[in-house]
């Protein structure tokens, strides 16, 4: 069954530095997004992504957190000058059409010292 | 704004026992409603979903049903086992926004 893979599975990185979050979607998939679950508390919503350009995204996807599709199969999260606040699992999803499901990856643990 | 608020974890039954985990929502208009699951060291997986007042969604003996007058998408099984052992995720997404809002996840322990 194919999957969307995460990597890598857990990061630490020093606040101020910048990360980047890499996530495979499945290959024929067209909509792409990220959330994000800080420990104890609601997975939420940061971005979605179409078309190659971000078709939705919340209130916590500030000018700190950038998404790219560099080429025909990642999908990128970066975070520009990581805070402590920003430590969470981080999760990708593509799905082929907002009609179906979501296909989530494992997730990617991000912690920032 | 849309929420969905579920029971506390963790839950701990015996094998063969009935589950119930509470979920309630609040949303402007009909959201569809998920039940998504995260078994250890893996990523969030679709476990049933209904996409209207009093649809039944079901899979793998877990069933849930749409319920607007209470909005509530409470979900059950009859009879678990250890391999249930997850953390359970209900979620909503209303139809202009597509974005999942999720409550915040109850760890279910099954033991033998």
């Amino acid at each position: 069954e194919p999957e969307v893979t995460q990597t890598p599975s857990h990061q630490v990185t020093q606040m101020g530095q910048e990360v980047i979050l890499r996530c495979v979607p499945i290959s024929n998939h067209l909509y792409f997004y990220w959330y994000r679950q800080i420990l104890g508390q609601k997975v939420e919503f940061l971005v979605s992504f179409y078309n190659n350009e971000i078709s939705e995204k919340s209130e916590i996807f500030d000018d700190q957190f950038s998404v790219e599709r560099p080429d025909g199969s990642n999908f990128t999260l970066k975070i520009r000058s990581t805070k402590l606040e920003d430590s969470a699992m981080y999760f990708c999803a593509s799905r082929i059409d907002p009609n179906y499901g979501y296909t989530f990856g494992s997730g990617t643990r991000l912690t920032v010292v | 704004g849309n929420s969905v608020t579920q029971m506390e974890g963790p839950v701990t039954l015996s094998e063969e026992a009935f589950l119930t985990i509470n979920c309630t929502y609040t949303a402007t208009g009909y959201p569809s409603l998920f039940w998504y699951v995260q078994y250890p060291g893996e990523g969030l997986q679709l476990l049933l979903k209904a996409t209207k007042a009093d649809d039944k969604g079901s899979n793998k003996g877990f069933e849930a049903t749409y319920r607007k007058e209470t909005t509530s998408f409470h979900l059950e099984k009859g009879s678990v086992q250890v391999s249930d052992s997850a953390v359970y995720f209900c979620a909503l997404s209303d139809h202009s926004g597509y974005a999942l809002n999720f409550g915040k996840g109850t760890s279910l322990l099954v033991t033998p």
